[in-house]
């Protein structure tokens, strides 16, 4: 069964630290990884996503990388700033069950402190 | 476009009651989903549809009843109503494969649902 981890579960960091979230899953046959972000009481914002054949994806502030072979994912964020307080969410699309589906892992709840 | 929309936003039934939850999608995607997000456990599939009039179960599909008669709408219905079904609904749509490549999925903001 393919499981998606994500540690911490919970980062609370200063502004303008640069910082890493991370994501693992235990299968390595995904067709993508897609990174997202949620704010209270809100629907999930895509802001990331990155094809198997691909080792990394950027936008802005953002970048992700994706290391299929040892089932790794990070998020890296520069320049931190309060309006990134959000949980951030990894997913991998994957077939299950002859079925293409996305398995979410449970989110890491990052503050940035003024 | 719109995106993913959903309705309502806010619901609360007692046990027992049916009641409809709409989404559309204006992006003319083939793939629509439905997910449920609990607290500790992380958001769990539905139901799915991979084109009008195809539609099939994911994790947790029951209690609730799908159908899918054009592309842009993918409504959820609950049938009766459980205070186990008490969360937050999710519609989610994606224009699907392309090649090797899968395109992002798109998520609607959301309907929180209480049953009393």
């Amino acid at each position: 069964k393919q499981e998606v981890t994500q540690i911490p579960a919970a980062l609370s960091v200063p502004e303008g630290e640069n910082l890493v979230l991370n994501c693992s899953f235990t299968d390595s046959a995904i067709y993508n990884l897609q990174w997202f972000r949620q704010d209270p009481g809100k629907g999930l914002t895509s802001l990331l996503l990155i094809q198997s054949s691909q080792r990394e994806q950027t936008s802005g502030r953002l970048n992700a990388s994706l290391d299929k072979s040892s089932g790794r994912s990070t998020l890296y964020i520069a320049a931190s700033q309060p309006g990134d307080s959000a949980t951030y969410l990894c997913a991998v699309r994957r077939v299950i069950q002859g079925a293409q589906k996305l398995v979410f892992g449970q989110g890491t709840r990052l503050t940035i402190n003024p | 476009n719109a995106g993913v929309t959903q309705t309502p936003k806010f619901q609360v039934l007692k046990t027992g009651q049916s009641m409809t939850l709409q989404c559309a999608q204006d992006m003319n995607h083939e793939y629509m989903s439905w997910y449920r997000q609990d607290p500790g456990m992380g958001l769990r599939l539905i139901h799915y549809s991979v084109g009008a009039g195809i539609t099939d179960q994911g994790e947790v599909p029951n209690g609730y009843n799908v159908s899918r008669s054009t592309t842009e709408d993918f409504p959820l219905r609950l049938l009766s109503a459980a205070p186990s079904q008490t969360s937050v609904y999710f519609c989610a749509s994606t224009r699907g494969r392309s090649g090797r490549s899968w395109d992002e999925q798109f998520f609607g903001p959301g309907t929180r649902l209480t049953v009393l």
